[in-house]
Order: structure tokens, then sequence, then C-alpha cells
């Protein structure tokens, strides 16, 4: 079955720690993404990749980074220096940036 | 102002009733538009995916797009209570590389 599989499903991590969020796409997507979303508020964007070897910051990039080595994968590494880490974290990809997107099933980051 | 803006609700109706959900947006630029349905701690599912102007039915979903008014819809009809979930609409333009904008999302509740 294609799809968007997201690993792992619960994670925590101690303060001052860096923690990566897997993400993996089968479906031959070029562009692929990563939002965080807060109780009751929308998603907002934390990166982008268009292509291969090629990233671009979103909206609330600060204290996040990432890499995209291979079209299928997409991880997010979440450094000591985001501020507020606690959220739910969701990985998408889509043929092409404007076209619609395919979510996976998120992450739930817990700092303690 | 937002490019999207969606009432966030929550919305609750009786089992049996007709929602309708909406969006209105800014951009004339915007002629893809999708409708995303979420489970609570789930990623969000496509529903529906419209271009531009017009109706389209799916079983018990219908989306409409009104780009005149730049207003959105999605119709569900005999509203069951697996239909409580959240719904966020989505849109894009086809020109350059533009990302999907989405709305904050409508949490939606059916009362069996």
């Amino acid at each position: 079955d294609g799809g968007i599989t997201q690993s792992p499903k619960y994670l925590f991590r101690k303060e001052g720690q860096n923690v990566t969020l897997s993400c993996e796409q089968n479906l031959n997507h070029d562009a692929m993404y990563w939002y965080r979303q807060d109780p009751g508020q929308g998603l907002r964007l934390i990166y982008y990749s268009q292509i291969v070897n090629d990233f671009q910051k979103g909206d609330i990039a600060e204290g996040y980074s990432v890499s995209r080595e291979k079209k299928e994968s997409f991880p997010l590494t979440v450094t000591s220096a985001q501020k507020n880490p606690t959220a739910f974290y969701l990985c998408a990809s889509s043929d092409t940036m404007n076209t619609e997107a395919f979510f996976g099933q998120g992450t739930r980051l817990t700092v303690v | 102002q937002k490019e999207v803006e969606q009432d966030p609700g929550p919305l609750s109706v009786p089992e049996g009733a007709i929602v309708s959900l909406n969006c209105t947006y800014s951009n004339s630029a915007f002629q893809y538009f999708m409708w995303y349905r979420q489970y609570s701690r789930k990623g969000p599912e496509l529903l529906m995916y419209t271009y531009s102007s017009g109706n389209k039915e799916d079983g018990r979903f219908t989306a409409q797009v009104d780009k005149s008014s730049k207003y959105i819809s999605l119709f569900i009809r005999d509203s069951q209570p697996s239909d409580s979930a959240t719904y966020l609409c989505a849109m894009s333009s086809p020109f350059g590389n533009e990302k999907l904008t989405f709305g904050t999302g409508t949490r939606l509740t059916i009362i069996p």
C-alpha cells in the first residue's frame, strides 16, 4: 500500500536533548512537508522540500532542522533550541507543491 | 487578515442532519480546493478535491466552490456519529510553486 509512515507514534524527550522524527513515503512524490499542530490550532509549516537535496524554511523553522538526502525520506530534528517542542508533528507529501497533500499519522512529542 | 478563514466551531448537530462547513479566502489565484477530515490524534485524510468552480459529490459529501464570492463549502448529508472530527479546508494556486494554504479547521460533533 502506498502511503506516508511516521515513526515513532509517541516520543518523549528530556529538556536539552535533540530528537529526530522519521518520515518515509512510497508515493513517489517530489514535495514533502513538516507541520506542527498544537491543541485547538491549525497546521503551522516548519520546513518543506520540493526536491531531493533542497529544502526551505516554513513559518516556524527556528529550533528545527531537516535533510532530504533521498526522495522517500524527510526526517525532522527537533533541537534543544526549540523553546516549546511539545506538540503533534505531521509529515505530508504531494506530487508537486500546489497539488493535494497526503499526511502521515503523526508523532506526538512530549518534553519531560 | 488571514488568506483563508474558517470558523473553528465547535459545531454540534443531531445525527441525520445536513452539515454545512465553510471557508472564505482572499487570494483570487486559488483554483485547487481540498477538504480534509482529521480524527483526534490522527493525521488529516483527504476527503474531497475540486478544481475551480462548481460542485463535486462523493457519497454523502458534496464540495462546492463559488469563486466569485471566494467561498467554499462542504456539505455532509445524513450525518453520522462517525463524522465527528475536525474538518480543514485547503487551497492553492496553480501558478509558480505555491504551497497549500490551510484553514484552521472546524470541530464537528454529531450527537446520536
